[in-house]
Formats: structure tokens, sequence, C-alpha cells
């Protein structure tokens, strides 16, 4: 399997402009999760699905962030309008639901997308 | 609510042994686990132990859970410089699905 893909890798963009992320599963994962990375915050989780629908985007930080999952096998994380603050390695994570109580549900991360808002 | 706390960083020679600590909330964690991230890399699973143990060891690897004091943590023995990353602290989230809660990260220096 090539693991959780993400595109692009990088990505530099002026402020106000759209940028998406896109993001493709391991193959027969039902969840995806979608983390951002910054020196100052450390890791935070934005949003995840679980077999394509939004679990909980209490992390989403404004309306200029929305995250869709129209099929099992993509997923896109879009800013609009991008602000300099956005800068960040954005990444995809997925993972199977566990069964509970036996299964320690490993999740697997994609290398990420370094997004630089000028 | 769910939290997990880390110390930001630690520098330890070649050669030496690394312990890397954590302190977490929520007592009805099943499973804690430490991810390794590499220098512009995504996550990585390291190790993970279950709520019903107090150590697991695996090769150069020793995770301790004191479940009453909420405290995690991972020992590398003979710590090479390929060790050197961050490494994260996380538990289960609560509620009926995978989520996971990290930590900020240790970053791990190994310094000959």
């Amino acid at each position: 399997d090539a693991g959780v893909i993400q595109s692009p890798r990088h990505e530099v963009t002026e402020m106000g402009q759209e940028v998406t992320l896109r993001c493709k599963p391991i193959s027969g994962h039902n969840s995806l999760f979608w983390y951002r990375q910054t020196m100052m915050r450390g890791l935070e989780l934005l949003i995840y699905f679980n077999n394509n629908v939004p679990i909980d985007d209490s992390g989403m930080p404004e309306d200029r962030f929305s995250a869709k999952m129209p099929n099992a096998s993509f997923s896109t994380l879009k800013i609009q309008p991008s602000e300099p603050r956005d800068s960040a390695v954005y990444f995809c994570a997925s993972s199977l639901s566990p069964q509970e109580g036996s299964s320690y549900n490993e999740q697997f991360f994609g290398p990420g997308t370094r997004l630089t808002v000028l | 609510g769910e939290d997990v706390e880390q110390s930001l960083f630690l520098s330890v020679r070649e050669g030496d042994s690394s312990v890397i600590n954590c302190t977490y909330t929520d007592s009805s964690s099943t499973y804690l686990y430490w991810y390794k991230q590499e220098p512009g890399a995504g996550l990585q699973l390291l190790t993970y132990i279950f709520s019903n143990m107090d150590m697991k060891q695996d090769q150069r690897l020793t995770v301790l859970l004191n479940k009453k004091d909420k405290h995690l943590s991972l020992r590398i023995a003979d710590t090479q410089t390929g060790d050197s990353a961050i490494y994260f602290c996380a538990e289960k989230g609560s509620g009926g699905y995978n989520k996971l809660i990290f930590g900020a990260g240790t970053r791990l220096a190994v310094h000959p």
C-alpha cells in the first residue's frame, strides 16, 4: 500500500487566494483526520470524518476553513480566503474504526502539505 | 477536558538512555501511544500500551504507565543519532471514534 497520499507537498500562495489541500486515505480505512502543525500551537486536530461523515469539526479555526469527503478515497481541506497566519504544515491521517475494547486503532499519517501564505 | 502534557525539549549524549515523560487527564483512556516524527515527515506510531498494563518493552524501547498518577514515560536505551526526532504522547479520545489527543511533542536532540 502507498500509505496516505497528500498533495501538493508544498504550496506557496498570496494572501486572499483560495487554497485546496488533498488527501487520499489508505484503502479500506474509514476514519480520516485533518491536522495542522505550527511551532506556536503544535499539532491541532481540525476535523475528522467517519464513513465520509464529519464527526467533529470543532477544531476548524474559522469559516474560512472547510473540509469535504465526497467518497471513501478522497478528502479536501479548503481555505478561502487564505491569510499569512494559516501558514503551517497540514497533515491528513487515516485509520480503521475501532472495535471497542479490541483495537489500538493506529492512525497513519501522510507526509503533510507545507503551506506558506505570503 | 482531555489534555496531554509533555516537556518540549530533551538533550542526551549518544549511548545514554533517554526518558520522555507525559501526563494525561482522561483516566478512562484504553490505549496510550507514542508517535515519532522525523524532520520533514508525518507522525509514525512508535509503540502503544493498553491501560491494563504497567510496562511494555520492545527492543530498545520501554513504556511505563502509572495509571494512578496518569503518567506515561518512554525510555530509549542506548540512544542513537537516528533517534533525534519529535516524540508525541497521545491518548485515545472519549467517544466511540478513534480520535487521538496529542501532546505538544518533545524534541529529542542526540549529541555525540
